[in-house]
């Protein structure tokens, strides 16, 4: 069971940038995919998430309306197009899958990908 | 929603950290817990309040009673150090929510 992100980068504030995390080792099109982030010096922060079949999506207030997450099930990946960056943007984001092994736990984590705006 | 832990935890070696969670939904919703290091995703250390996760040693407990949830850590170990958040959601299971984090020092 595996997650990598990408897409990570210095953007100026106001600008873009897509993350994109692939899945491997598990049946992709089962799970609700998620993200969450690491502020630095500050906490973990849940993101977003998607369905597993891509029709449902939830988004934190800090955030709403201006990430998107969408997923690709036959390429098993889950993205974040990100929009409107500002300095409070900047973390560590990570894709992770949550019940994989145990209810309700964020138990498959990536690596993560640092976003500097 | 919001779920609140102190921020920081000093402790000996060989002593017991015990690190809360406080949250209105707490008695209805399960908690879990996880270890993030600096340079490392985060680890499930328990779910479901007081499941271990599998490969976490037996020294790390948890408990829930009314509207907290805790993490205990016995026999803290210099490699215990880094910071704790808990996990659970709100009464409609509408919004997830990490707790601020709990800095965990070994002295």
């Amino acid at each position: 069971v595996q997650l990598v992100e990408s897409g990570g980068a210095l953007v100026q504030p106001g600008g873009s940038l897509r993350l994109s995390c692939s899945a491997s080792g598990f049946a992709f099109n089962s799970f609700s995919m998620h993200w969450v982030r690491h502020l630095p010096g500050k906490g973990l922060e849940y993101v977003s998430a998607v369905s597993p079949d891509g029709l449902n999506t939830f988004y934190a207030d800090s955030v709403k309306g201006r990430f998107s997450i969408s997923r690709d099930n036959s390429e098993e990946t889950v993205s974040l197009q990100m929009s409107s960056l500002t300095p409070e943007d900047t973390a560590v984001y990570y894709c992770v899958v949550v019940g994989f092994y145990y209810e309700d736990a964020f138990d498959v984590w990536g690596r993560g990908t640092m976003v500097t705006v | 929603y919001e779920l609140t832990q102190p921020p920081s935890m000093s402790v000996s070696p060989g002593q017991t950290a015990t690190i809360t969670c406080s949250g209105d939904a707490i008695p209805k919703r399960y908690a879990s817990w996880y270890q993030h290091k600096p340079g490392q995703a985060p680890v499930v250390l328990l779910y479901k309040d007081t499941e271990r996760a599998s490969g976490i040693p037996a020294r790390f407990s948890g408990s829930s009673s009314g509207t907290t949830a805790t993490l205990t850590i016995s026999g803290v170990q210099a490699d215990d150090e880094g910071d704790y958040y808990c996990h659970s959601a709100d009464n409609d299971a509408t919004s997830v929510v990490f707790g601020g984090g709990t800095k965990l020092t070994v002295l």
